[in-house]
């Protein structure tokens, strides 16, 4: 089964700086999906971001961006220029392109916070 | 365009009770989930289904019991609800299976289960 790692239970940064939160997965397949989640304290889980496999061009998405390494099994989310709406829980996730069933696996999550 | 729709938000259960929670989703998905989420350990599916008709276990499904009652309500039920199931509950959907698309979450329901 697979199974994702978030080391950093909580992290903070300074408004306008740049933050990288780390995550690493299990698994023996070739073939998946990677995101990250953001759940801000109004509880709503929302997609900050999705990486494919297969795909060597890290994902962007305006201020967020990730660095993949599949040989790695790594998938940190970097964000820039931090803003006081980017403090949330962020849960990096797992997704099987192939195994029926249970093919969402989520890490424990990363507490961030923005300082003024 | 209202997406995934949860209700109660909130609800408090003495020991025993027995509620359910609802789901609709107006994205025309064929996946739908439902997960609890707990401090310290992210999101543990508990009953999922892959299309009208079917529902399978997740991780933590005893306790639960849900219905796919059309393609767009998957409804979750707790017969005799337990302390330890005082969690927030997320119903998702998704669109394709197997093909990477992400999960569509509602707000979520806290439990409290006294």
């Amino acid at each position: 089964a697979q199974t994702v790692t978030q080391s950093q239970p909580e992290m903070s940064v300074q408004e306008a700086e740049t933050v990288t939160l780390s995550c690493t997965y299990d698994t023996s397949e070739s073939d998946y999906y990677l995101f990250w989640y953001k759940q801000p304290p109004s509880r709503q889980m929302i997609l900050v971001i999705r990486q494919e496999a297969y795909k060597q061009q890290n994902a962007t998405e305006n201020r967020f961006s990730v660095n993949f390494q599949k040989a790695a099994k790594s998938f940190s989310l970097k964000i820039s220029d931090s803003q006081l709406g980017d403090a949330a829980m962020y849960f990096c996730a797992y997704r099987s392109a192939w195994e029926d069933g249970q093919n969402f696996v989520f890490g424990p999550g990363t507490r961030l916070s923005v300082l003024p | 365009n209202a997406g995934v729709t949860q209700t109660p938000k909130f609800q408090v259960l003495k020991t025993g009770q027995s509620m359910t929670l609802q789901c609709a989703q107006d994205m025309n998905h064929n996946s739908m989930y439902w997960y609890r989420q707990d401090p310290g350990m992210g999101l543990r599916l508990i009953y999922y289904s892959a299309s009208e008709g079917t529902t399978d276990k997740g991780e933590v499904p005893n306790g639960y019991n849900v219905s796919r009652l059309n393609k767009r309500e998957f409804s979750l039920r707790l017969e005799s609800a337990a302390p330890s199931q005082t969690s927030v509950y997320f119903c998702a959907s998704s669109e394709e299976w197997g093909r990477g698309s992400p999960l569509h979450f509602g707000n979520g329901t806290r439990l409290t289960v006294t």
